[in-house]
């Protein structure tokens, strides 16, 4: 029984590019949630997904993020036009509804040149 | 709102010794606290929850925190430490009220050190 699966493990945009980072929820969940974590600090909510919908995305930047969750396939997170600062690693977590314990990935570390 | 105060950012103790690291929080609701491990290039695992059930909550590998509500605290123990134990920690709160208790405020962790 996989985990959560997150790929790439390691990405790496130029300034200005869009990264795509991916998240495959556990067989039987249905509700993912992004997590961001920069350097020396803690994760911070990002957004949280049920399948075609967009449950919480109070923790978005308000550009360049969006999230989408399909009815078929993984869970995306895009950043468009990437700057420094997006630099850090992302997590994804999933749970089979809203009141279960959520697994997390093992992360997509993105770095920005 | 809710929030987590790691406070400190590296522990550091004796294989053997006993383990401490500190967790105290700030929610208007009974909160949902959990306490994960993640080692280097990992993913966050978790080591033990509360969810307003008995106030001491064992873990795996022998963690354990208690919920002291007086004190707004869920500190993390452990007896003995051991050299696998050395990672980074991170306590979390949950607002069950929401019904989404998998969005976590998360602390800014701690690295425990563990010297031979």
């Amino acid at each position: 029984n996989a985990g959560v699966m997150q790929n790439p493990r390691h990405l790496v945009r130029r300034r200005g590019q869009e990264a795509r980072l991916r998240c495959s929820p556990m067989k039987g969940h249905s509700h993912v949630y992004w997590y961001r974590q920069l350097p020396e600090e803690g994760l911070k909510f990002m957004v949280y997904l049920q399948k075609e919908n967009i449950i919480d995305e109070s923790g978005m930047p308000k550009e360049r993020f969006s999230a989408e969750f399909p009815k078929e396939g993984p869970s995306i997170l895009r950043i468009q036009q990437v700057v420094r600062g997006d630099s850090a690693a992302y997590f994804c977590a999933s749970s089979r509804d809203r009141s279960t314990e959520a697994f997390f990935g093992q992360g997509t570390r993105l770095t920005v040149v | 709102a809710q929030s987590v105060t790691q406070l400190g950012s590296h522990v550091s103790v004796s294989e053997g010794a006993l383990v401490l690291l500190r967790c105290n929080y700030s929610s208007s609701v009974p909160p949902y606290l959990f306490w994960y491990v993640q080692y280097p290039n990992q993913g966050l695992q978790l080591l033990l929850k509360y969810t307003s059930a008995a106030t001491l909550v064992k873990g795996i590998n022998g963690f354990e925190a208690e919920f002291k509500k007086s004190e707004t605290s869920f500190h993390l123990t452990k007896p003995s430490a051991h050299m696998s134990d050395a990672a980074e920690y991170f306590c979390a709160v949950s607002d069950p009220t929401t019904g989404a208790n998998s969005k976590l405020t998360f602390g800014k962790g701690i690295t425990l050190s563990v010297r031979p």
